[in-house]
């Protein structure tokens, strides 16, 4: 059974077209993340999602529009895409619970490729 | 502000040495949460362990085990008699109490276990 999920796993796109990436989570999760993950394979967060609701909004730049229709989803849409947006992109949830904080589960990750 | 130190960038053992991963952190939060994860060549990345600031037992799982020192703001990952398996990037990660806080991660340490 797949925890979390990640579509496309691969896209290879040329400057200036627009592209989604989807993920979706069977975990039951009330909390969705995106993060980016650059070729020296530091990791950061860019967006974060509770029960739809936008909690972490990092600094983006505005081509990057997150979607969530409903708390097992969380869409990311790039527009305008640059060479500098190439990298993995990882779709992760987890529980929130008032002030305790659980670990989060991440999808295999989408290897976005600018040319 | 929150930091994690991987100060580790590469480490190469042969099999069946121990090797011990460290991680430095920094918050000013008195409540907080400490993650390790695996990120094997296949890209995925895997939840190994959470720590929360209040219990600093350490912890064992399997070959795995997990040094948690509030005095020294470490939370260091030894593995025991190492496996060519274990050839991976190893985050450790740091987060506050709150949903907002995001979870910031290390720059790894890449291990390479040799047959």
């Amino acid at each position: 059974d797949t925890a979390v999920s990640q579509t496309p796993k691969y896209l290879v796109t040329q400057m200036g077209n627009d592209k989604s990436i989807k993920c979706e989570q069977n975990l039951g999760h009330d909390t969705m993340y995106w993060y980016k993950q650059d070729s020296k394979k530091f990791l950061k967060i860019m967006f974060s999602y509770n029960n739809k609701e936008l909690i972490i909004n990092e600094t983006v730049p505005n081509r990057f529009s997150p979607k969530s229709p409903d708390k097992a989803h969380l869409n990311l849409h790039i527009n305008s895409l640059e060479l500098g947006d190439s990298a993995v992109y990882f779709c992760a949830s987890s529980l929130s619970l008032g002030q305790f904080r659980y670990e989060q589960y991440f999808g295999p990750g989408t290897r976005l490729t600018v040319t | 502000a929150q930091k994690v130190t991987q100060a580790q960038t590469e480490i190469s053992v042969v099999e069946k040495e121990d090797v011990t991963l460290d991680c430095v952190y920094e918050t000013r939060d008195t409540t907080y949460y400490l993650f390790w994860y695996k990120q094997p060549p296949s890209g995925e990345l895997v939840f190994l362990i959470r720590r929360n600031s209040f219990d600093e037992q350490n912890e064992i799982s399997g070959r795995y085990s997990w040094n948690f020192q509030k005095s020294t703001s470490s939370f260091n990952f030894t593995i025991t008699a190492s496996q060519v398996v274990d050839s991976a990037v190893y985050f450790c990660a740091l987060s506050g109490p709150d949903n907002t806080d995001k979870l910031i991660f290390g720059t790894g340490t890449r291990l390479q276990v040799f047959p």
